[in-house]
């Protein structure tokens, strides 16, 4: 399975401000996955980020307040943009290196928003 | 849809009890399931995971045994400790993976 680094591992944030969470992984995969985890609740996916084209996003999650980048098959970042405390949550990057093996996580970054 | 659903927690036992974490699953096709377990403080981790119908995935005590015929796949271990204090997350993964919305279980010394 794969090694994903995550950072920043948590941070404390002003409102009106925005985070970047960068993920790296140990080998090259074709989709990163971004979730969304908020206080007591399951994971969200925000988006979807293959290397080379824009990101897709679900439903609810918008490319100007959640901005993806994907420069290479090893690294992705995500942007919260205009954090409010309403963000207040913990992002996780993931990636699939094949269908039987599962998803492997980043340890995630637990965002406060004051 | 597919949906997965899991017992709502928190879940508190002492230490060497049973433990029975309910998990059943809807699927139009025939996904690959799996329990991730979430410590405090961290990210997700692959517990175990079965690929078909009757495969049992186990790790670190822990078993679940994919069951087509009641669509389930109940998370098990003999005796429980401690360090197993966690939230555990029931998923099944066909085009894309979904999670049921995790049991918390609290291990009392």
């Amino acid at each position: 399975s794969a090694v994903i680094s995550q950072k920043p591992s948590r941070d404390i944030c002003q409102r009106g401000t925005s985070l970047t969470i960068q993920c790296q992984v140990d080998s090259q995969v074709t989709m990163m996955f971004w979730y969304r985890q908020q206080p007591g609740q399951s994971l969200t996916l925000i988006a979807t980020a293959n290397q080379g084209s824009e990101a897709t996003y679900e439903s609810g999650f918008v490319i100007d307040k959640f901005p993806i980048s994907r420069p290479n098959l090893t690294f992705s970042t995500l942007t919260v943009s205009n954090m409010s405390p309403e963000d207040s949550s913990i992002y996780l990057c993931s990636v699939m290196i094949g269908r039987i093996y599962g998803y492997t996580f980043g340890s995630g970054t637990r965002l406060t928003v004051v | 849809g597919d949906s997965v659903t899991q017992m709502e927690g928190p879940v508190t036992l002492s230490e060497e009890a049973f433990l029975t974490i309910n998990c059943t699953y809807t699927a139009t096709g025939y996904p690959s399931l799996f329990w991730y377990v979430q410590y405090p403080g961290e990210g997700l981790q692959l517990l175990l995971k079965a690929t078909k119908a009757d495969d049992k995935g186990s790790n670190k005590g822990f078993e679940a045994t994919y069951r087509k015929e009641t669509t389930s796949f109940h998370l098990e271990k003999g005796s429980v400790q401690v360090s197993d204090s966690a939230v555990y997350f029931c998923a099944l993964q066909d085009d894309k993976i979904i999670f049921g919305k995790g049991t918390r279980l609290h291990i009392l010394p």
